[in-house]
């Protein structure tokens, strides 16, 4: 049962262009929804994370953007640059289970020079 | 942010042998850590939840005899994949759980470390 659905399964974007990127999630108990960035060949790294009590979170040109009712939550990257070409995945957990992480299915992002 | 580090971050063996993958925090403790393995264009499938002091936890469907995590102290995980077979050959990754401060409160913040390639020919 995939619990962390995840769109597009890729993406190409212009060079200053905004990227986004969405979840969908199916369990309530889910309180904590990070973005991580993956570079091929290496680990995840931890882009950004919100929880429930907002709305939205904005890191530099990275926002996550949440909608609890929808449970739904998004990703956008203003002024999208080539080295933002990545592996974005969301995730969710509940804190209460020791960060056990589910994964969205990933989206390639392509930034065209 | 805190660092995990794997080694080996890339191993070659031959059908048959047994490989461990060894997964520090480097400057905090992790009372838990997970291990995940990635497939090639594909997401991270979580295999199992390794407690220091116990037996790790695996998911439905990771074989534990085959994949055996020791935890054995706060600062290290292993993994050992034994009797490795070609279709074991995978991207194995570790995270570990940051616990801040003297509260030891869970910040929900994971940290991952750079992976392991295995291949087995």
């Amino acid at each position: 049962q995939q619990q962390v659905k995840q769109s597009p399964q890729s993406l190409i974007v212009q060079k200053g262009g905004i990227s986004i990127i969405n979840c969908a999630y199916e369990n309530t108990a889910f309180d904590y929804f990070p973005w991580y960035q993956q570079f091929p060949g290496k680990g995840p790294a931890l882009l950004i994370a919100i929880r429930p009590d907002v709305s939205e979170k904005k890191e530099g040109r990275f926002t996550i953007s949440f909608n609890k009712s929808a449970k739904q939550f998004s990703l956008h990257i203003m002024d999208s640059q080539p080295g933002d070409s990545a592996t974005y995945f969301c995730a969710a957990s509940p804190l209460g289970a020791g960060n056990m992480l589910t994964f969205g299915g990933g989206t390639r992002l392509m930034v065209k020079p | 942010g805190a660092v995990v580090s794997q080694h080996p971050s890339w191993v070659i063996c031959k059908s048959g042998t047994s490989v461990k993958i060894e997964c520090r925090s480097l400057d905090f403790q992790a009372t838990t850590m997970f291990w995940y393995r990635q497939f090639p264009k594909q997401s991270l499938m979580l295999m199992a939840t390794s407690n220091e002091g116990s037996k790790a936890t695996y998911e439905q469907g990771v074989e534990k005899d085959k994949f055996l995590i020791n935890h054995a102290s706060l600062t290290l995980s292993t993994l050992t994949v034994t009797s490795a077979h070609p279709e074991d050959s995978s991207f194995y990754i570790c995270s570990a759980s940051y616990l801040a401060g003297a509260r030891l409160a869970n910040t929900g913040e994971l940290f991952f470390g750079e992976g392991s390639r295995l291949t087995v020919l």
